[in-house]
């Protein structure tokens, strides 16, 4: 049974900082990983979406990197503002249409 | 482009009461999903319409819960009876096909007391 796990649970950072978010996961056998953005009260945004054969995918300030070999992605957020304080989701899908399996999140602050 | 309706926002029913969600997907989004995030937790996939049949619902308790999607478009979330631990987030989703970006409601937020 596929697992994710987020760390950290919560980050706070001052505004202007480079930051990273990790995510792993059990079983190797992906076939995308998606990192999610959820402000308080309202439902997921999605970020950045990497299928199972590529290393990296980059939109704006956020790059997000996959190695599924090691069954590890990070989400690396460049200069970071008060208006990127959310929540931060991963989740990954299996082979097959097999469901998407969330990690619990990232709490982000980021202080002005 | 509009995006996923749910409705109600909020709902809070005592123990033992029936509720009822709401979802309009994107238009011509083939794929609906309704998920159940409980605070802290991330979203658990409860049930996978591909047009209006259902592709997956395996982790849908469903001596209590039930969902149908009508025509392949529009599709209700029901609790029959609630209990206390049903409190969480109901969130709808909805994507072209099967593996494919989901694009999510706002969800319904539920306080079963």
């Amino acid at each position: 049974k596929q697992e994710v796990t987020q760390i950290p649970a919560a980050l706070s950072v001052p505004e202007g900082e480079n930051l990273v978010l990790n995510c792993s996961f059990t079983d190797s056998a992906i076939y995308n990983l998606q990192w999610f953005r959820q402000d308080p009260g309202k439902g997921l945004t999605s970020l950045l979406l990497i299928q199972s054969s590529q290393r990296e995918q980059t939109s704006g300030r956020l790059n997000a990197s996959l190695d599924k070999s090691s069954g590890r992605s990070t989400l690396y957020i460049a200069a970071s503002q008060p208006g990127d304080s959310a929540t931060y989701l991963c989740a990954v899908r299996g082979s097959g249409n097999t469901p998407l399996v969330f990690g619990k999140g990232t709490r982000l602050s980021v202080i002005a | 482009e509009a995006g996923v309706a749910q409705s109600p926002r909020y709902k809070i029913i005592e123990k033992r009461q029936s509720v009822a969600f709401w979802c309009n997907p994107i238009s011509g989004h083939a794929t609906l999903y309704w998920y159940q995030q409980i605070l802290g937790q991330g979203p658990k996939l409860l049930i996978q319409f591909q047009n209006n049949g259902v592709v997956d619902d395996s982790q849908l308790p469903k001596d209590r819960f039930s969902a149908e999607r009508l025509k392949g478009v529009d599709s209700t979330l029901k609790i029959q009876p609630a209990k206390l631990e049903d409190s969480a987030v109901y969130l709808c989703a909805s994507s072209w096909g099967g593996e494919e970006t989901q694009y999510f409601g706002p969800g319904t937020r539920l306080l079963v007391l």
